[in-house]
């Protein structure tokens, strides 16, 4: 079975410092793809950052970075220097090559929320 | 240009109302999405569509249809709602259509707030 699973429903962290957020995913697809998006309550997605599977370098995007372990199965997302604009929910998510259907598989999502 | 365009913003409608949302994206996209979003949840897939035709249907009522009029264009029809149906609704867009190996990231819209009441 294809799951994300994010375990942290909710983060706080202090402006300036960095934060983590978990996920870990199961697919025994060789070909995959992990996505976090970013969702503040205005409602948008925004895509944030991508990792392929067969990817040797974790991926950066300037603040943010992607912990990419696959014996694990795990894709954190790490975000420096935390904003305050950096409040909102967070969703992890993958994409399975070989599944032919475009289809994203969603984690239930952590809600980060940036203390000045 | 990255934008995925949605209209309306916000809509409110009664049970027997007839209305559509409308999805645009000029980036040459060839996979077209509808997603429903409840409040604090992860977004639902209901439709795909991979070269302008339906490729997925998620067992989606019938209430709900969608329409591909064009490769930049994509409507969600909707009829005889119920209240349950109250959600974000989200389109977005791929590079690649769905048939495609790459993972291509998915550019979302800002979303229709709906409101059935």
């Amino acid at each position: 079975a294809q799951k994300i699973t994010q375990t942290q429903p909710g983060m706080f962290v202090q402006e300036k410092e960095a934060v983590t957020l978990d996920c870990t995913y199961d697919t025994s697809d060789p070909s995959y793809g992990l996505f976090w998006y970013k969702q503040p309550s205005s409602g948008e997605m925004i895509f944030l950052i991508y990792q392929g599977s067969y990817d040797q370098q974790n991926a950066t995007e300037g603040r943010y970075s992607l912990n990419f372990q696959k014996a694990r199965k795990s894709a954190n997302l790490v975000i420096s220097a935390s904003q305050l604009g950096d409040s909102a929910m967070y969703f992890c998510a993958m994409r399975v090559g070989s599944s032919n259907t475009g289809k994203l598989i969603f984690g239930q999502g952590t809600t980060l929320q940036v203390k000045p | 240009d990255t934008e995925v365009t949605q209209t309306p913003k916000h809509l409110v409608m009664g049970m027997t109302n007839k209305k559509s949302l409308k999805c645009e994206q000029h980036m040459g996209h060839r996979a077209m999405y509808w997603y429903k979003q409840k409040a604090k949840k992860p977004p639902e897939l209901m439709f795909v569509y991979s070269y302008e035709k339906l490729s997925i249907n998620e067992s989606v009522p019938s209430r709900f249809s969608p329409e591909c009029p064009n490769s930049s264009l994509l409507n969600l029809h909707l009829h005889a709602l119920q209240p349950e149906d109250s959600a974000l609704y989200l389109c977005a867009s791929s590079p690649g259509g769905a048939r495609s190996s790459e993972p291509y990231e998915q550019y979302f819209g800002p979303g229709t707030r709906l409101t059935v009441t």
